[in-house]
């Protein structure tokens, strides 16, 4: 089937405007993760939803960010009042469950730059 | 702290040869392996995982060797092609958390033909 999906795939905002970033996982996931690409850097968790239940938000910078998942599949992660430091690749993975064998397909990502 | 340390930062290597990619971790409640293959505006893709209970495995071109002991994991890319070049990333997952891998800082390899 189709893998994980991610739009827009590229958006710039201007600084203090919010936005909105889409994932859709793959049928039937039941994990799903967020991450933050900064340039020329690994992958940071952001937060971990199991079905609709947002099970971790450690990884959330600041309180202008918050990510929801009100059915169990398409999740958004929104930025309030985006800043320069926000421009990153946001990258949305997720996992048949949180069990064995733990493997995680990531989408392509949505590149944001704050200007 | 950075708890999945990769080396080196980049990596070129002529067609044919055998780049190897290490990493090193501290916490011992890691207990998932896997690299990840990234080229440029995509997203990461899995390429090969291993579990701390097997020190070898092998997919295809892929190996991973892995050393409990030595807290320690590599990939090696045996026959390596131009179409090899990309950015390769390890990555562990803590035990008992729900799940998020932390990600090394990347190598940059390229093949040349």
């Amino acid at each position: 089937g189709a893998g994980v999906s991610q739009s827009p795939r590229y958006k710039v905002a201007k600084r203090g405007q919010d936005v909105a970033l889409r994932c859709d996982p793959i049928s039937g996931h039941v994990s799903l993760f967020w991450y933050q690409q900064a340039l020329g850097q690994g992958p940071e968790f952001l937060t971990y939803f199991q079905n609709e239940a947002q099970l971790d938000k450690s990884g959330l910078p600041s309180d202008r960010f918050f990510a929801e998942r009100p059915e169990g599949s398409v999740s958004t992660l929104k930025i309030q009042r985006t800043q320069q430091e926000d421009s990153a690749v946001y990258l949305c993975a997720s996992s048949l469950t949180g069990l064995i064998p733990y493997e995680q397909y990531f989408g392509p990502g949505t590149r944001l730059t704050v200007t | 702290q950075q708890q999945v340390k990769q080396s080196p930062q980049s990596l070129i290597v002529q067609k044919g040869g055998i780049p190897i990619i290490n990493c090193a971790y501290e916490n011992t409640a890691f207990d998932y392996f896997p690299w990840y293959q990234q080229f440029p505006g995509k997203g990461p893709a899995l390429l090969i995982a291993i579990r701390p209970d097997v020190s070898e495995k092998k997919e295809g071109r892929f190996t991973i060797s892995f050393n409990k002991s030595a807290k320690q994991f590599s990939l090696h890319i045996m026959d390596s092609q131009p179409g090899d070049s990309a950015t390769y990333f390890c990555a562990a997952r803590h035990g008992g958390s729900q799940g998020n891998l932390i990600f090394g800082k990347g190598t940059k390899l390229s093949v040349k033909p």
